[in-house]
């Protein structure tokens, strides 16, 4: 059975904290693991990686794929209220499926 | 932002009549999905299109069918609603080409089953 595993479930942090999120998985026929971040209303896009070791990076945010190891890493440097959010981790199969995580919620205290 | 849009966004409406959620994009991108979000279960597929007229199950379709007579129009149908598919809806587009592998959000849609 495919699958996609987050940690922590949730976190609570104070603004300028570093913060590592987890995603492991196990899927058939892998194509891409997606981050996004959802806030009160649809998931937002962050990162796809497709190869291991690439570290992609947006201002505080970057994220790494291990493709022998089955997981992903998101880092948030900095951590700002405005943060504060569920983050969804996403694999995409070769057929264009997606199996989503249930995502680990984050708060950040001012 | 990427050009979908789900219509009704709220609902409410009593067990055992049918519902139909709509979906439009004008992207023009070939896959289109339907997905259920509740509390500890994260964003579950439902059925996802890719093409017209093509479409397949996903993880929880007991209850639900749907229909894509164009590219641009995705239909999630509850022939008849329960209690338990009270839920908020997000149809979801992607493409297999170019920078289209993402796969981007509709608004969503607040479904309550009373």
């Amino acid at each position: 059975e495919d699958k996609v595993v987050q940690s922590p479930l949730s976190l609570v942090v104070h603004e300028g904290d570093t913060v590592t999120l987890n995603c492991s998985y196990e899927v058939t026929n892998f194509r891409s693991l997606l981050w996004y971040k959802q806030e009160k209303k649809a998931p937002t896009f962050l990162f796809m990686l497709t190869s291991s070791g690439i570290e992609k990076k947006s201002g505080r945010l970057s994220s790494i794929l291990d493709k022998k190891e089955l997981f992903s890493i998101l880092n948030i440097t900095a951590t700002q209220t405005g943060d504060s959010a569920v983050y969804l981790c996403a694999v995409r199969t070769t057929g264009n499926q997606f199996y989503f995580g249930t995502g680990t919620s984050l708060t950040v205290i001012p | 932002d990427a050009g979908i849009t789900q219509s009704p966004r709220h609902k409410v409406t009593e067990t055992g009549t049918p519902v139909t959620l709509r979906c439009h994009q004008t992207e023009n991108h070939r896959y289109m999905y339907w997905y259920r979000q509740d509390p500890g279960h994260g964003l579950r597929l439902i059925h996802y299109s890719y093409g017209v007229k093509d479409t397949d199950k996903g993880e929880v379709s007991d209850g639900y069918s749907v229909s894509r007579s164009k590219t641009e129009d995705f239909l999630l149908t509850l022939e008849s609603a329960t209690s338990s598919q009270t839920s908020v809806y997000f149809c979801a587009i992607s493409d297999s080409s170019g920078s289209s592998y993402e796969q981007y959000f509709g608004p969503g849609t607040r479904l309550t089953v009373t």
